[in-house]
């Protein structure tokens, strides 16, 4: 079936640094493949997202492109702030017409000031 | 801007009690669904709505119903909760099932079953 894996964490960081956040998936297909972020007793939030292989989803300074051929779609930002401490998630939906949205078990990043 | 709301944001149960977790969106979306949160695994679907009058299950419905009341309101029921039930669990809508629309989720129930 379809997966999901991240990296794990927790992921502390300094104000500035560079961070990235390792996601590859195992699907059928051709899926669509987001990123979700999650502040501290908030839900959810869409982050940024890709729909097909080459596509670079981009929002609030992160960046991730669809590698079909590593079946990754690594988050990266290049100078974090402490604002960016969060959860963040994976996650792909099979195809257009799927509900289905599978999720990675979630990366918590902390920025230190 | 109230998006998806969930009520009620904390609850503490005892083993074998009922109560039903309340999520209203008001984006006039035709999709809503259930996830449940656990430490290590990320968010699974419990069940989702398609449309007004529809319900289907997800990847673990056991120990859980669902109702449509309307276009805008969606609930979970735990019938007999179980220390397994431990967990946050997150109301979620969409203006339509898949596609590339995005999923708005609310700020979680957190529950605890003793």
């Amino acid at each position: 079936g379809d997966s999901v894996t991240q990296m794990e964490g927790p992921v502390t960081l300094s104000e500035e640094a560079c961070l990235t956040i390792n996601c590859t998936y195992t699907a059928t297909g051709y899926p669509s493949l987001f990123w979700y972020v999650q502040y501290p007793g908030e839900g959810l939030q869409l982050l940024l997202k890709a729909t097909k292989a080459d596509d670079k989803g981009s929002n609030k300074g992160f960046e991730a492109t669809y590698r079909k051929e590593t079946t990754s779609f690594h988050l990266e930002k290049g100078s974090v702030q402490v604002s960016d401490s969060a959860v963040y998630f994976c996650a792909l939906r099979r195809g257009h017409n799927d509900y289905k949205l599978s999720f990675g078990a979630g990366t918590t990043v902390t920025v230190r000031a | 801007n109230a998006g998806v709301t969930q009520t009620p944001k904390f609850q503490v149960l005892k083993t074998g009690q009922s109560m039903t977790l309340q999520c209203a969106q008001d984006m006039n979306h035709n999709s809503m669904y259930w996830y449940r949160q656990d430490p290590g695994m990320g968010l699974r679907l419990i069940y989702y709505s398609a449309s007004e009058g529809t319900t289907d299950k997800g990847e673990v419905p056991n120990g859980y119903n669902v109702s449509r009341l309307n276009k805008r309101e969606f609930s979970l029921r735990l019938e007999s909760a179980a220390p397994s039930q431990t967990s946050v669990y997150f109301c979620a809508s969409s203006e339509v099932m898949g596609g590339n629309q995005p999923q708005h989720f609310g700020d979680g129930t957190r529950l605890s079953i003793l």
